[in-house]
């Protein structure tokens, strides 16, 4: 089975570094990614980690504990735009390129 | 990036009736593509994945005689709410996965289906 954990909301300031933990427990783990979803649209692909370390791209970092289930998205020089909702998903061996999302986070950027 | 086009964006339907969503990979083929559900300011719910040429799988606690699966092509799954009834108003969203392990999935604009 799987059960993945984010925290609910989050709030922080323009201009601010915000991190967004997930915690996983997945039988046969394979790989997480981070979307950015905005309301009403669909998810947008923003990192995939499979090893562990860090992953970064642009204002965008992802990083991955494979020992600890656990990841974390790190969003630096925080604009408003990136207000929306974070979702952190898992593949696991045998599912194929099936995703099984996290609860989501919504995060709230705020002059 | 991959383009997979999803229609309708927004539908309203009459409760008894059966709506159809399609899900399109513009450019690319893709032998397997998922659908899934989603409730108000709640996560994605996988329903099911949609195996090309082959029954789709579905997922625990998901009907398969009320939401039909087909996948007929390499670039064409359809989702179909069969007797929809206003439980089943949500948002629906199809993506679809280019061959290879951990590769991102790209994902349709979503469908808003509001059953009156």
């Amino acid at each position: 089975g799987q059960n993945i954990d984010q925290p609910t909301e989050m709030t922080a300031t323009e201009g601010a570094i915000v991190q967004i933990n997930c915690t996983y427990q997945t039988s046969g783990f394979n790989g997480l990614f981070w979307y950015q979803q905005h309301a009403g649209e669909a998810p947008t692909f923003l990192s995939y980690n499979v090893l562990d370390g860090l992953e970064e791209k642009g204002r965008f970092s992802s990083f991955l504990s494979r020992s600890k289930g656990y990841s974390y998205l790190l969003l630096k020089e925080l604009q408003m735009k990136d207000s929306a909702s974070y979702l952190c998903a898992v593949t696991a061996t045998g599912g194929g390129n099936k995703l099984t999302f996290g609860t989501g986070t919504q995060l709230k950027v705020e002059l | 990036g991959a383009v997979v086009s999803q229609h309708p964006s927004r539908v309203i339907c009459k409760s008894g009736t059966s709506v159809k969503i399609e899900c399109r990979s513009l450019d690319f083929q893709a032998t397997t593509m998922f659908w899934y559900r989603q409730f108000p300011k709640k996560s994605l719910m996988l329903m099911a994945t949609s195996n090309e040429g082959s029954k789709a799988t579905y997922e625990q606690g998901v009907e398969k005689d009320k939401f039909l699966i087909n996948h007929a092509s390499l670039t064409l799954s359809t989702l179909t709410v069969t007797s929809a009834h206003p439980e089943d108003s949500s948002f629906y969203i199809c993506s679809a996965v280019k061959q290879g392990i951990g590769t991102e999935a790209f994902f349709g604009q979503g469908t808003r289906l509001t059953v009156v």
